[in-house]
């Protein structure tokens, strides 16, 4: 079965940065990008932009694509996002998803950043 | 950017009752609409997909319809299980945007 397994918790400064995995299986790594979105507590789901496993390409949102560098490693079938100069409205769970046309019908468990003021 | 509005925010509702949730976009997307269902300290799981196809394993009391700006999510007998926050997310071009969320709460 499908399945995207994040890494742990993290709570980081204030300036840090933070690196989420998201390992893949049940699938063709390769066939399908990689998305990542995020929700700040209480709040709704924001895209933060998108990998193609396949040859590389980003597509990153506006308002963190100075910030974010997603890559992938095709030999352990795992997907990486970085997120450098970290703000406490930074503090939020964050998701990868298997993604398709971008349409979002695998997920993983959810990584909480905590960023404290 | 795309903008996509729900509404309402929130309702409340019985079990069996016929709940209707609406998704605007701030311009054409075509069918590259799709809503998912989020449940507290859960990730998301898609509901539909291309504004009307169901997605497997999910019970057919959901339905989605619209194409164009307007889009519905339609639940016709609300079960337990459905106590849910529902988002709409256009697939139409990047960034992908999500709508703002309905919360559907227990009467």
């Amino acid at each position: 079965q499908v399945q995207l397994v994040q890494s742990g918790a993290e709570v980081k400064k204030p300036g840090a940065s933070v690196k989420v995995s998201c390992k893949t299986s049940g699938y063709t790594f390769t066939s399908y990008g990689i998305s990542w979105v995020r929700q700040a507590p209480g709040q709704g789901l924001e895209w933060m932009g998108w990998i193609s496993v396949n040859n590389g390409n980003t597509n990153y949102a506006q308002n963190v694509h100075d910030r974010v560098t997603m890559t992938t490693d095709t030999s352990t079938s795992t997907a990486y996002m970085e997120l450098r100069s970290l703000r406490s409205d930074d503090t939020a769970m964050y998701y990868c998803a298997r993604d398709r046309s971008h349409r979002f019908a695998y997920w993983g468990q959810g990584t909480l950043v905590t960023v404290p003021s | 950017d795309i903008q996509m509005t729900q509404s309402p925010s929130s309702l409340s509702a019985s079990v069996g009752d016929r709940v209707t949730i609406t998704c605007r976009a701030s311009q054409t997307i075509s069918t590259y609409l799709n809503w998912y269902q989020q449940k507290p300290g859960k990730a998301p799981r898609l509901l539909i997909y291309a504004a009307s196809s169901l997605q497997s394993a999910v019970p057919s009391r959901f339905s989605g319809s619209g194409s164009g700006t307007d889009f519905t999510l339609t639940i016709s007998s609300l079960q337990p299980e459905d106590f849910a926050t529902y988002y709409c997310q256009q697939s139409y071009s990047t960034p992908v945007t999500f709508g703002g969320g309905t919360k559907v709460e227990i009467k």
